[in-house]
């Protein structure tokens, strides 16, 4: 299986919900990754978990918590969000993050607006 | 910032022919990586190439890799509509950096 899932497909919000992203592999890879994604530009890397510890965060606001309860598992709780945090919300994973990134897998993706 | 430098930024071309498109980053790099991302959906790994490689082959895929110039390319042989999608190059530091990508349009 090679497959990383997300849902929801979509998402719309309004700036005082409370709303969860949720990611799932099951490849036996033990660094997760997320990412957001703005029209025509590239992923912007927000969040990486490697053996289910937050080793890397971009400086990303509060609103976005991160969440990685089991190997397999990845979340993204989002609260009070503006917007602008209108994007595609992208995860990954793939082998552990050392020094040397390999291959990342990624699912579909979350398109969420923000009104 | 560590982020790459894609051109053509928009690349069209008829079916059958052959597309590159050019990758230039600022760091040493351990690998490069080259993504392919259809419209709205997620980013599919396509080639890898690591530091000490120049050239490497995968289908219809031929990517080089000049560390010395800081720069990769990537060749897609006898184009075909399927191939119309954004490519991205990615390099490795502390983090896996996206380039600013190519949108190509490939029409019958």
């Amino acid at each position: 299986d090679t497959e990383v899932t997300q849902t929801p497909k979509h998402l719309v919000m309004g700036m005082t919900n409370k709303k969860s992203l949720k990611c799932e592999q099951h490849m036996g890879h033990r660094a997760m990754y997320w990412y957001k994604q703005k029209a025509k530009k590239p992923p912007e890397l927000m969040f990486v978990y490697s053996y289910e510890k937050l080793s890397i965060n971009e400086s990303v606001p509060s609103r976005f918590s991160p969440e990685c309860p089991n190997s397999s598992l990845l979340n993204l709780h989002l609260h009070a969000l503006q917007p602008e945090d209108s994007a595609l919300y992208l995860c990954a994973s793939s082998q552990p993050a050392g020094q040397i990134k390999e291959t990342q897998y990624f699912g579909p993706g979350t398109r969420l607006l923000v009104l | 910032s560590q982020q790459g430098e894609e051109d053509p930024q928009a690349l069209s071309i008829q079916e059958g022919e052959n597309a590159t498109m050019n990758c230039s980053y600022k760091t040493s790099i351990n690998n490069l990586q080259w993504y392919r991302q259809n419209s709205g959906r997620g980013l599919v790994h396509l080639i890898l190439i690591r530091s000490n490689e120049r050239e490497k082959h995968s289908g219809r895929l031929r990517v080089t890799l000049d560390t010395s110039k800081k720069s990769s390319s990537l060749l897609i042989t006898a184009s075909r509509a399927a191939d119309t999608a954004s490519y991205f190059c990615a390099t490795d530091a502390y983090k896996l950096t996206f380039g600013t990508g190519t949108r190509l349009q490939v029409t019958l």
